[in-house]
């Protein structure tokens, strides 16, 4: 079974601090995918990036990157000098290759509840 | 935007009632998932619909059920309600196919059951 654990429930900080979300995964597939979505206030979520089990490299997109590591089954998400929209709640999320009845489903940590404080 | 569409927005209704949510998927997406956000279970999948078919299962109760049409927009059913089922329905939909793609969200159906 997949098991995705946000270990972080809460974090605060002020702006312009960088801040690391963390994500650890368990699976016993060798072809999986790690997600990273956001939830803001308004409720809906929001994708932020897809990984495939076989990238290992890291990813810069503007303020956010991500660390992937399969050797300790991680993926975290580092948001650079915070602005006070990053509030939200962040979920990772991990997806097997697709089989005959387990679909592509998502299975999803806890979340992270970021405030970023002016 | 993502560009699925759900309806109703906000549902309140009675124990013991049924209750229909709506979901249009993207344009040319074949997938579409239903997704239960709760506090106590947090986000869980349950069920997938591929191009009219049910294509995989999660923990979804008997007492709901889905179906996709054929043009493609899905229905879930909630019946017998209880105090318990009240919680924020999403639907997703993506392009299936090997390897999974992102699911883009809706905004989703608060239901409330009173």
């Amino acid at each position: 079974a997949q098991k995705v654990t946000q270990a972080q429930t809460e974090i605060s900080v002020v702006e312009k601090e960088d801040v690391t979300l963390d994500c650890v995964y368990e699976t016993r597939d060798t072809t999986y995918y790690l997600f990273w979505y956001k939830q803001p206030p308004s409720g809906e979520l929001v994708f932020l990036i897809r990984r495939n089990s076989f990238d290992e490299q890291n990813e810069i997109s503007g303020r956010y990157s991500w660390n992937f590591q399969k050797s300790t089954s991680s993926f975290n998400f580092t948001i650079t000098a915070s602005q006070v929209v990053d509030s939200a709640v962040y979920f990772c999320a991990l997806s097997e290759a697709p089989q005959e009845t387990s679909g592509s489903r998502l299975t999803f940590g806890e979340g992270t509840q970021l405030t970023v404080n002016p | 935007d993502s560009g699925v569409t759900q309806t109703p927005k906000h549902l309140i209704t009675a124990t013991g009632q049924r209750v229909t949510l709506r979901c249009s998927p993207r344009s040319g997406d074949l997938s579409v998932y239903w997704y239960q956000q709760s506090l106590d279970q947090g986000l869980q999948f349950l069920i997938q619909y591929y191009n009219g078919e049910e294509r995989a299962k999660g923990n979804i109760l008997e007492r709901f059920s889905a179906q996709q049409f054929p043009d493609l927009h899905s229905e879930l059913n909630l019946s017998s309600l209880e105090l318990g089922d009240s919680a924020l329905y999403f639907c997703a939909s993506s392009v299936e196919g090997s390897p999974p793609y992102e699911q883009y969200f809706g905004p989703g159906t608060r239901l409330t059951v009173t």
